[in-house]
């Protein structure tokens, strides 16, 4: 069956303490991993996206990388307005699953 | 300016009233999706379209109908609404191949009493 698994649900970091987030996935014929950050009431946001083990990318203070079972989100020294809930996403054959996210608050 | 519009954004409906909510892309990309989100389960898709006249189902398409009639448009019906598919709904769409970006509009938020 093809899952997604986020870890954590939540966290909670200070200001500047770099920390990673975790997207581990169960799936067919992957074709592409997604990173998406949500903030409230609001749609997805698209971050990056990562088809083979071993890319990563980096926008800003994030940084993606993919390996065959999983993939990581690390933020580094984040700042309060990276507070939102990060979504990851496979793309199995030509159909889309979703973890349940992370929330990430970044106190000041 | 590239993005992904969803009408109604708010929408309470009577059971068994029969309601569309519609999509529309700008960016002429093949690959368009709709989802729902509740609380605890994520978002999960309900139906896909790779182009024009292709639609396939996702992973709870029960209770909801699609069709792509051109590129740009991708509406989502429901037939006969019942409580239970009471949501948060998102339309998405995509441009096939690699690093591609995904588009996802801004939610329409479904009651249903």
């Amino acid at each position: 069956e093809d899952q997604v698994t986020q870890s954590p649900e939540a966290l909670r970091l200070q200001e500047g303490e770099s920390s990673s987030l975790n997207c581990s996935y169960t799936v067919s014929g992957l074709r592409g991993l997604f990173w998406y950050r949500q903030d409230p009431g609001k749609g997805p946001e698209f971050l990056f996206t990562l088809y083979s083990a071993g890319e990563e990318k980096e926008k800003e203070r994030l940084k993606a990388t993919l390996t065959k079972k999983e993939s990581f989100l690390h933020i580094t020294a984040p700042k309060p307005e990276d507070s939102a809930t990060y979504l990851c996403a496979v793309q199995a054959r030509n159909q889309f699953y979703f973890g349940t996210g992370t929330s990430l608050t970044v106190i000041p | 300016e590239a993005q992904v519009t969803q009408n109604p954004r708010y929408l309470i409906t009577v059971t068994g009233k029969k309601l569309t909510v519609t999509c529309s892309q700008n960016m002429n990309h093949e690959y368009m999706s709709w989802y729902r989100q509740d609380p605890g389960l994520g978002l999960r898709q309900i139906y896909y379209s790779m182009n024009v006249e292709v639609t396939d189902k996702g992973d709870v398409p029960e209770g909801y109908k699609v069709s792509r009639k051109e590129k740009r448009n991708f509406p989502l019906i429901l037939e006969s609404p019942s409580p239970n598919q009471t949501s948060l709904y998102f339309c998405a769409s995509m441009r096939q191949g690699v690093n591609t970006e995904a588009f996802f509009g801004q939610g329409t938020r479904l009651t249903v009493v």
